[in-house]
């Protein structure tokens, strides 16, 4: 298994354009979470999904965050517009049972300028 | 309530040494508790995990002590190594959530 997989693994992009986060969960997990990661609040869960279907929104920082999994294999997470505020790493994870853990893929550091 | 608190910031132990790295929490209804190891430049990956109803885990050379009554628990690093060099996280659940609240993680430093 190739583990859950993020792209790109480095965005850097203006103030104000759209950015698109993309994560491919380990298949077989039905739950599919995203954070973000600054050194100021550390590890923030922003949205997780089970079997697609988003759970617990109450993270995402405002309406600039969107998250969507259109299906089993796929999620994306949107910033638009960013702002130089969220820049920080965002992670995905996924797992299949609480006594497994997640499996965080390797991030995606952003940049807004 | 939903806090997670990790102490200390940083450590720095030599070769052999024994690393401690201490979490507290208030919510009773936590019921899982991992430990993440983040090297840098990867995302978090799990080290090893307990439940309130054991007293200790251990795995090889990490051992989580739990404390249900003080709502405190440890990670021990016995015969620390250079490449155990990273950022642990702690972090608590509740049951059925999956919702992990995360500590603010110990950036440790083993001296070779």
């Amino acid at each position: 298994d190739a583990g859950v997989i993020q792209s790109p693994r480095h965005e850097v992009t203006e103030m104000g354009q759209e950015v698109t986060l993309r994560c491919k969960p380990i298949s077989g997990h039905d739950y599919l979470f995203w954070y973000r990661q600054t050194m100021m609040r550390g590890l923030e869960l922003l949205i997780y999904f089970n079997n697609n279907v988003p759970i617990d929104d109450s993270g995402m920082p405002e309406d600039r965050f969107s998250a969507k999994m259109p299906n089993a294999s796929f999620s994306t997470l949107k910033i638009q517009p960013s702002e130089p505020r969220d820049s920080a790493v965002y992670f995905c994870a996924s797992s299949w049972a609480q006594l497994n853990g997640y499996t965080f893929g390797s991030g995606t550091r952003l940049t807004v300028v | 309530q939903q806090q997670v608190k990790q102490s200390p910031q940083s450590l720095i132990v030599q070769k052999g040494g024994i690393s401690i790295i201490n979490c507290a929490y208030e919510n009773t209804a936590f019921d899982y508790f991992p430990w993440y190891q983040q090297f840098p430049g990867k995302g978090p990956a799990l080290l090893i995990a307990i439940r309130p109803d054991v007293s200790e885990k251990k795995e090889g050379r990490f051992t989580i002590s739990f404390n249900k009554s003080a709502k405190q628990f440890s990670l021990h690093i016995m015969d620390s190594q250079p490449g155990d060099s990273a950022t642990y996280f702690c972090a608590a659940s509740m049951g059925g959530t999956y919702k992990y609240i995360f500590g603010t993680g110990t950036r440790l430093k083993v001296l070779a």
